[in-house]
């Protein structure tokens, strides 16, 4: 499975928007850029998936870099509850279902 | 409608003693994970079922794991001889069929092994 990068932390203030870069230099053709995020104490949930243009649902907007080597969720107004681990996955749609994690980025939200 | 459902959600044990724990996916789901997560780490892979058959369970760490999924439906997570790096939080996902299908976890079973 393509790898990805993403920083470790990361902290914003409430109410504004925040970018969770994600680095995925060797991705393929065929892999779609999903992001999860896990709030403490709780399972992973679903935030968003794209595979070349950008994306927007009532959760984040998703920006796909041009050569697909990167990618940002964006979170527009944050809030208290956005706070959680936010992974960014790379999943090849012709291959194995599973999900591989990495550390993800943990996003801390100022009151 | 109901998520996926995890019993229980908290399990003390002892090493070398025998553990069960349970998943109810979401109804109509016929893909069916199973996860491990220790303390700090994203979530590790350790087996896939579509309906009733493991698909893939090349995450399984050795033999002493074991998993069943009888009727495509609830699914049993089995450990023998429990040691103490067994200890995590197991996690279970179900989703539709195609492998672009979002998963859908639940709360985690928190396993200790003293």
């Amino acid at each position: 499975d393509a790898k990805t990068t993403q920083p470790n932390s990361m902290e914003s203030n409430e109410e504004e928007p925040v970018h969770l870069p994600c680095n995925h230099s060797t991705i393929s053709g065929t892999d779609y850029i999903h992001w999860y995020r896990q709030l403490p104490s709780q399972g992973p949930e679903y935030v968003i998936h794209g595979l070349t243009s950008n994306v927007n649902n009532r959760m984040a907007s998703l920006a796909i870099a041009e050569d697909r080597k990167s990618s940002t969720l964006i979170l527009h107004r944050a809030t208290l509850r956005d706070a959680a681990v936010y992974y960014c996955i790379l999943r090849d749609f012709q291959g194995a279902q599973k999900l591989v994690f990495g550390q993800g980025t943990r996003l801390t939200i100022n009151p | 409608g109901a998520g996926v459902s995890q019993t229980p959600s908290n399990k003390v044990t002892e090493k070398g003693k025998y553990v069960e724990l349970r998943c109810d996916p979401i109804s109509g789901h016929t893909a069916l994970y199973w996860y491990r997560q220790s303390l700090g780490q994203g979530p590790e892979f350790l087996i896939y079922f579509q309906g009733t058959g493991a698909a893939d369970d090349s995450g399984l760490p050795n033999d002493r794991f074991f998993a069943v999924r009888p009727e495509g439906s609830v699914s049993t997570l089995k450990i023998q001889r429990t040691e103490r790096g067994d200890s995590a939080v197991y996690l279970c996902a179900s989703s539709l069929r195609r492998p672009e299908d979002t998963q859908y976890f639940g709360p985690g079973t928190r396993l200790t092994v003293l």
